[in-house]
């Protein structure tokens, strides 16, 4: 089906290891955003991509590595995870200014 | 730095009452979007507001666009349950990025 999935939906991890969250959408869309949600905090960019291998770092970059070797995948990769990281992470696409975005992976570092 | 206020931060009514939710900023913006985000889900584009004094309608649900394209409202119009969720507005920035409001907690309830 058409549309944008991300995996895995939740994650448990521990302090120093190696995560990464995958995001694939099927539309073309040039544009992709990581986005993580905490309470208090809202939505916050983490990085996003404008193209195939195009990425620049958001609001809140720091601890998070990304790349975009196809169009359709844009994979975040927390190198060494800290329990500052314990979030929800959503993952959108877009050709405009409307974004859409997939489920969501709720990720918690013990 | 371009900012999003959102207010009220948070709603509870009863069923069939009307509300209003507003997003205010001191910038202008060349759209804006309102989403709904239900919980465990991400958020899901409602409507998108690109001319000021624009008024779309959604159902029950009106968004307006202010003259100036600096701020932005949206009503409900005899609330239900169905419209309980966290709603969200969206400000376009460059590189198709958004500057997003905190977003409203609405509940209605039964």
């Amino acid at each position: 089906d058409a549309g944008i999935t991300q995996s895995p939906r939740y994650k448990i991890t521990e302090t120093g290891r190696q995560v990464t969250l995958m995001c694939h959408q099927t539309w073309s869309h040039s544009y992709m955003f990581w986005y993580r949600q905490d309470l208090g905090h809202g939505l916050r960019l983490i990085y996003y991509s404008a193209a195939a291998d195009i990425t620049d770092k958001g609001e809140v970059p720091d601890g998070y590595v990304v790349s975009r070797s196809k169009t359709e995948n844009f994979p975040l990769t927390l190198e060494s995870a800290t329990r500052s990281q314990t979030s929800v992470y959503f993952c959108a696409s877009s050709s405009s200014y409307e974004q859409y975005f997939g489920p969501g992976t709720r990720l918690t570092v013990t | 730095t371009q900012l999003l206020e959102q207010s009220p931060q948070f709603l509870s009514i009863q069923e069939g009452e009307n509300l209003t939710v507003y997003c205010n900023s001191s910038s202008v913006f060349s759209s804006l979007q309102w989403y709904r985000q239900e919980p465990g889900e991400g958020p899901v584009l409602l409507v998108t507001v690109v001319t000021g004094g624009e008024v779309k309608k959604l159902k029950r649900l009106t968004f307006q666009f202010g003259d100036a394209r600096k701020d932005s409202s949206l009503h409900i119009t005899a609330a239900q349950t169905g419209d309980t969720g966290l709603y969200l507005c969206a400000g376009g920035h460059s590189n198709y990025q958004l500057i997003w409001g905190a977003g409203t907690k609405l509940i209605i309830k039964p």
